[in-house]
């Protein structure tokens, strides 16, 4: 079946580390995403793209960069972790507009 | 900017009764509104999609309207039981493709 897999499921980190968050799906879709979520605060855009080679900047992307080298992979890098970035983050994929987002199972990341 | 309001933030309810949660947007320039189901620690579930065009969708014990122009939809739970229990989030997709969130409804459903 296909599906949405995200690693690792849990990580903690210290301040200051690279951290890079993975995210596969096997839908062939063009789109991907990711997003944060946090109390008081419901889940918020980071990046997304829309096919290989394409990027683009969300609500809160500041410390966290993306690349899509190919269409089933978009992983999410946080060039130096900060304790600001501890959450939940999920990954997302549609194949076009006006259709369903798919959503990973979430990578709890904490940040000490 | 997209502003999307779901209310109330809790909802607690004996078994048996109906569920109403509502959710608003200011922006009534979308493709689609999405209803999803969120259990404690877990994943995002879809539970329904209702596309711009469309008043309402249904499934099982599921209903849920949208009303573009006003910038409403709401989601009926028929029958409740305590498995219904979870966070309810609603999303909008604009144009772009980019969903935003409301901040979710937390269904308590007492046995």
């Amino acid at each position: 079946d296909a599906e949405i897999t995200q690693s690792p499921r849990h990580k903690i980190t210290e301040t200051g580390r690279q951290v890079t968050l993975a995210c596969h799906q096997t839908w062939n879709h063009n789109n991907m995403f990711w997003y944060r979520q946090d109390l008081g605060h419901g889940l918020r855009l980071i990046h997304y793209s829309y096919g290989v080679h394409d990027t683009n900047k969300g609500e809160v992307s500041d410390g966290y960069s993306v690349s899509r080298s190919n269409t089933e992979d978009l992983p999410l890098t946080l060039e130096s972790a900060a304790s600001s970035q501890t959450s939940v983050y999920f990954c997302a994929s549609s194949q076009t507009g006006n259709d369903e987002q798919y959503f990973g199972p979430g990578t709890r990341l904490t940040v000490t | 900017k997209q502003e999307v309001t779901q209310i109330p933030a809790a909802l607690s309810v004996p078994e048996g009764e109906n569920l109403v949660l509502n959710c608003s947007f200011t922006d009534s320039a979308i493709y689609n509104l999405q209803w999803f189901r969120q259990d404690p620690g877990k994943g995002l579930t879809s539970l329904l999609l209702i596309q711009s065009s469309q008043r309402e969708q249904t499934s099982g014990r599921l209903n849920a309207s949208l009303d573009k122009s006003s910038g409403r939809s709401t989601l009926y739970i028929a029958a409740s039981q305590p498995g219904d229990s979870a966070t309810y989030l609603c999303a909008v997709e604009g144009y772009d493709y980019k969903l935003s969130f409301g901040a979710g409804t937390t269904v308590t459903v007492r046995a």
